[in-house]
């Protein structure tokens, strides 16, 4: 069971915009980073945003993420076909001896 | 930079597996590696992490004390010990690379996955 919850669907149609959110805790999101990965079907997952809001080289800047508090999002403008794929965040947790985390995890659906 | 994963396959509960992730293409000691499992038709989970050196290390809870991540730094490999396995420990399992030395699960790079599959 993710201690990171996200929805689990979102959609939109092409050209729109689309939010993902990823709510957390003061024992994840208090002093760590936020990073999202997209996975498309069968292949291994993507980094897609690091460092709360930093796109690796070569992602579109329609991609981009924000953090405020315990919660966090992962915005996609200018919908396109190839954006079809699920989501996940993830992050440092301090919690115990400390422990990597992931997002439950949202399935992006182009109408 | 190149991960291959390696060593998955059928085991039966209660069975030992050992996986391997041979990496390439960066220096090995200065990174961290975590490994990444997702069970069939579910959402990724963080397993285990090791730190560049090998000094630090850290599971999820449900593998604590039956999982052991290790590294040879001298073989630019890293490893995953799997004991005790039950069932749902069945999952694709990938290897990840940090891009610093401790573990931030910002993992610029994966393997291709290997699966393992315990069952009777």
């Amino acid at each position: 069971q993710s201690v990171l919850t996200q929805p689990p669907s979102a959609s939109g149609t092409p050209g729109q915009r689309v939010t993902i959110s990823c709510s957390g805790s003061s024992s994840n999101f208090g002093s760590n980073i936020i990073n999202w990965y997209q996975q498309l079907p069968g292949t291994a997952p993507k980094l897609l945003i690091y460092g709360n809001n930093q796109r690796p080289s070569g992602v579109p800047d329609r991609f981009s993420g924000s953090k405020s508090g315990t919660s966090a999002s992962l915005a996609i403008s200018g919908l396109q076909s190839e954006d079809e794929a699920d989501y996940y965040c993830a992050t440092w947790d301090d919690s115990l001896n400390g422990r990597g985390v992931f997002g439950t995890g949202t399935k992006v659906t182009v109408l | 930079v190149q991960l291959l994963d390696s060593g998955g396959g059928f085991v039966q509960p209660g069975g030992s597996l050992r996986l391997s992730c041979a990496a390439s293409g960066f220096t090995f000691s200065s990174y961290g590696m975590s490994w990444v499992r997702q069970a069939p038709g579910k959402g990724l989970e963080w397993v285990s992490g090791i730190s560049g050196s090998g000094a630090s290390t850290y599971y999820a809870d449900s593998v604590k004390g039956r999982f052991t991540i290790s590294r040879d730094n001298a073989k630019n490999t890293l490893y995953l010990q799997m004991n005790s396995l039950r069932a749902e420990d069945t999952a694709v399992y990938y290897c990840a690379k940090e891009s610093v030395t401790a573990i931030q699960t910002r993992f610029f790079y994966w393997g291709q996955g290997t699966l393992v599959t315990v069952s009777s």
